[in-house]
């Protein structure tokens, strides 16, 4: 797989559960980003990783929405009594670096919807 | 908080006509901006970049072209084609904060054969 995937492509959960979503960036990137893209808006940014540290949280949009990543490869965004405003797609990119002005390419996304 | 915006929400165009799409941003201190395509149900596709040191770039079928002067972005597809059609996001970044892209809202492309 040459591109960054995403797990699973669809979501449908209860209001108040925790859900776990899944990236793995492309192979050799060491820079990972996660994005929220809500029903017909652009993207906001939420997180980035360079390798397995976190030194941007500041999208976040609360203290239920946390994430990991190991062995500098794959990510997960846990979202903990979910609410139905965290119905979203949400957007995993990796990059080579990290680096100013460096392509981030994007996963297909989880499409999250909660009830 | 300073955002990047879109002039048009949608824009509709003729099988082989050229398209331009337009991009406003306020921030200033941005330096570097990208062009995405996101097809329904897929993730952002890179299009094409540029650096505030520049004014205009051009790909395959694609030139973005940048004014600090006035903070507006375009995006011309030339001889635009059935598969164009998607949605178009300009995002920027600046200075330390190159990794964090801040995205518009995106326009709608429609392309009728």
């Amino acid at each position: 797989g040459a591109g960054v995937s995403q797990s699973p492509s669809n979501k449908v959960t209860e209001k108040g559960k925790d859900v776990e979503l899944r990236c793995d960036p492309i192979s050799g990137h060491t820079a990972l980003y996660w994005y929220r893209q809500s029903l017909g808006q652009g993207l906001e940014f939420l997180i980035y990783f360079q390798g397995n540290s976190a030194p941007d949280k500041s999208g976040l949009p609360s203290d239920r929405f946390s994430a990991e990543r190991t062995g500098g490869s794959v990510s997960t965004l846990t979202i903990q009594r979910t609410q139905q405003e965290d119905s979203a797609v949400y957007l995993c990119a990796s990059s080579l670096q990290g680096t100013s002005g460096e392509t981030q390419y994007f996963g297909p996304g989880t499409r999250l919807l909660v009830l | 908080g300073e955002s990047v915006g879109l002039h048009l929400p949608t824009l509709s165009v003729q099988e082989g006509d050229n398209s331009i799409i337009n991009c406003a941003y306020s921030n200033s201190a941005s330096d570097y901006f990208i062009w995405y395509k996101q097809e329904s149900g897929k993730g952002p596709q890179f299009i094409i970049d540029i650096r505030s040191n520049m004014d205009k770039r051009q790909g395959q079928r694609v030139t973005v072209l940048l004014n600090k002067t006035v903070k507006h972005l375009s995006l011309q597809i030339a001889a635009t084609q059935p598969g164009d059609s998607a949605v178009y996001f300009c995002a920027e970044a600046s200075g330390g904060s190159n990794y964090k892209l801040t995205f518009g809202k995106g326009t709608l492309l429609t392309v009728n054969p």
